[in-house]
């Protein structure tokens, strides 16, 4: 079992440009979300899904969108990366609301 | 406002003493999570607790409901304890409304 992965690992981009993180799990898990962790403010919310073909906005999320076409993915789109977007992402998946989560490695974006 | 505050921010202990992490919070809650971030970056679940007390080999804790607090204790600690610990509290209980609230976390460094 991988478990979570996230690709890519790391990135810049310079303003204005759009990409697209991708979240996989292989533990058949109904829940996945995409948190951001910045430095002093701790994990937050961004979007999350409770099943393929949902989505739903988390704490902070505007400027991203998402995707969840398949159970196993779960995909974070910047279309237009401000600075502010700087940070370090991480997804994760859970078998339910109060299930243990299970995080991915994370994906460290620098926006220029 | 944070809902959920942690203490100390940093805690710097020699091997074998006794630690202990606070978390408070002010919403009401489903379930409350620990977490380990390990310096490399990766994020574990540690316990999730909704009452009462937990234990897995050196770490224990526990929940008071009523209080709105948690506590991580970690006994005998060794130098591979040190990293960073995040409390994170989850409200509701079905699919819709419900957040996440994380704690901006304690780094611990635990000396031989």
């Amino acid at each position: 079992n991988a478990g979570v992965t996230q690709t890519p690992k790391f990135r810049v981009l310079k303003t204005g440009q759009s990409m697209t993180l991708l979240c996989a799990q292989d533990m058949n898990h109904e829940y996945m979300y995409w948190y951001r962790q910045d430095p002093g403010m701790g994990l937050r919310l961004i979007h999350y899904s409770v099943g393929e073909g949902t989505t739903a906005k988390g704490e902070v999320p505007d400027g991203y969108n998402v995707s969840r076409l398949k159970k196993q993915n779960f995909l974070l789109g910047l279309e237009s990366a401000a600075p502010s977007q700087t940070s370090v992402y991480f997804c994760a998946s859970s078998r339910g609301w109060t299930a243990v989560p299970y995080f991915g490695p994370g994906t460290r974006l620098t926006v220029t | 406002k944070n809902e959920v505050e942690q203490s100390p921010q940093n805690l710097t202990a020699q091997e074998g003493e006794f630690i202990t992490i606070n978390c408070s919070y002010s919403v009401g809650i489903s379930a409350l999570h620990w977490l380990q971030q390990h310096p490399g970056g990766g994020i574990v679940s540690l316990f999730m607790l909704s009452s009462g007390k937990k234990k897995h080999g050196r770490l224990i804790a526990t929940i008071n409901i009523q209080e709105k607090h948690s506590s991580l204790h970690i006994t005998a600690s060794h130098p591979r304890d040190s990293a960073v610990y995040i409390c994170a509290v989850l409200t509701g209980g079905s699919n819709t409304g419900n957040q996440f609230y994380f704690g901006t976390g304690t780094s611990l460094t635990v000396i031989p």
